[in-house]
């Protein structure tokens, strides 16, 4: 069975800091995707990344980084000098092949940050 | 020029009631789907459709039925509408494409959600 777990529930920081957000995943497949979505006080669904399983490279956009470590199932999400605007809830997905197309999106739980000035 | 779209943004209504949330997009993809969000943020998949076939998943109520009159449209009716269904229900969608090691899925976009209140 598929299972995306984001052991965080919320995370409080001070502006300027460093914040990971951790995801670990479950799938029997080989092939699927990995998704990470910002849920904004405003309730939409932002896209941030989307990583293939084949595909271990790291990740930098701006302040946004992103470790996907097949060996751990983990793909985790790292916001650099941490600003006010980055507060929301962050979703971790994962997406399995099927039928040779995708699949359903499986959520996590999603974690809070919160980010203080 | 909105990608997928979601009517109504608020939908409050008594319970007994039975209510239709509406979906489009213009992205031409051949799949849709309908998420539901509970109080405590939590997503899960209610239906995926793509013309050939609807998968729904087995906790969903039959209360719940997705309409689709054509492949642009993912239409949610609820029948009977229950306090426990109060909710903010997202519309997706996407496109489905053969996977392999050197082809990229496409992501998926979602609606700006519904937020069901039922009193």
């Amino acid at each position: 069975a598929q299972k995306v777990t984001q052991a965080q529930t919320e995370i409080s920081v001070v502006e300027k800091e460093d914040v990971t957000l951790d995801c670990v995943y479950e799938t029997r497949d080989t092939t699927y995707y990995l998704f990470w979505y910002k849920q904004p006080p405003s309730g939409e669904l932002v896209f941030l990344i989307r990583r293939n399983s084949f595909d271990e490279q790291n990740e930098i956009s701006g302040r946004y980084s992103w470790n996907f470590q097949k060996s751990t199932s983990s793909f985790n999400f790292t916001i650099t000098a941490s600003q006010v605007v980055d507060s929301a809830v962050y979703f971790c997905a994962l997406s399995e092949a099927k039928g040779g197309s995708q699949g359903n999106l499986i959520f996590g739980k999603g974690t809070k940050l919160s980010v203080k000035p | 020029d909105t990608a997928v779209s979601q009517t109504p943004k608020y939908l409050v209504t008594q319970m007994g009631n039975d209510k239709s949330i509406k979906c489009e997009q213009n992205l031409g993809h051949d799949t849709m789907y309908w998420y539901k969000q509970d109080s405590k943020k939590f997503l899960k998949i209610m239906f995926s459709y793509n013309n050939k076939e609807l998968i729904i998943n087995e906790t969903v109520p039959n209360r719940f039925s997705p309409k689709s009159p054509d492949k642009a449209h993912l239409n949610l009716h609820i029948n009977s509408l229950e306090l426990g269904d109060s909710a903010v229900y997202f519309c997706a969608s996407s496109q489905g494409v053969s996977w392999g090691r050197h082809r990229s899925a496409y992501g998926y976009t979602f609606g700006s959600g519904t937020r069901l209140t039922v009193v």
